[in-house]
């Protein structure tokens, strides 16, 4: 079983749109939650940690299920520079981040 | 903007050789990373380093891969004799207290085994 399982996409969006992306995880034990953002062939780079409670950074909203292991990202009013793969990462115990294969956004005008 | 930096950015190598990826993390900062990326595939981690030790390692970090932190800067990850299988990108991070909070990674080491 995988640990943390995302949709690939690719999610094919126009300019404008709301997008929700999710993601499920097998560890029970897992302790930090996070969405990165991973542009082709560079670094991934923190889009936002991921609380119980949900959260919010401008335009994106994160939210956790840890009864269902589910992790969720919306992004509303898509823009041209969201085109990215988006990653779910958790931390199963220590400080080790395990990363989903990322889910392909692609924002068109 | 402090920002961890990694050398070179692509290395060529044949089978059977032995590579030395270099990184430099931000400055203040206690714990180091070596995470792969084989083309198309996710993001895997290998092994973690606090306190001039291993703390936490991955099947995939085996007796041919080392790590070692020669000077107050530097963070290296060797592999001893590569195989075409270790063909990938090498990202190094670090974060500063606790672990736990953000990791920072650089922009990579592209690594072409022939």
């Amino acid at each position: 079983r995988k640990e943390v399982e995302q949709d690939p996409g690719p999610f094919n969006v126009p300019e404008g749109a709301t997008v929700a992306f999710n993601c499920t995880y097998s560890n029970s034990a897992s302790q930090s939650f996070f969405w990165y953002r991973q542009d082709c062939r560079k670094e991934p780079k923190l889009l936002m940690s991921v609380y119980s409670s949900g959260n919010e950074d401008g335009r994106f909203t994160a939210q956790l299920n840890r009864a269902s292991q589910y992790i969720s990202l919306l992004i509303r009013d898509s823009k041209l520079s969201d085109s990215a793969t988006y990653l779910c990462v958790v931390i199963q115990a220590g400080t080790a981040l395990i990363f989903g294969k990322g889910t392909t956004l692609s924002v068109s005008s | 903007e402090p920002e961890v930096t990694q050398t070179p950015s692509h290395q060529v190598t044949q089978m059977g050789q032995e590579v030395i990826l270099r990184c430099v993390p931000i400055s203040n900062h206690l714990y180091f990373y070596w995470y792969r990326q084989i083309l198309g595939q996710k993001v895997e981690f290998l092994v973690s380093f606090y306190n001039n030790e291993i703390s936490e390692k991955s099947e995939i970090f085996d007796d041919q891969f080392s790590v070692e932190r020669p000077d107050g800067s530097n963070f290296t990850l060797k592999i001893r004799s590569t195989k075409l299988e270790d063909s990938a990108m090498y990202f190094c991070a670090s974060t500063g207290t606790g672990g736990k909070n953000t990791q920072y990674f650089g922009p990579g080491t592209r690594l072409t085994v022939l």
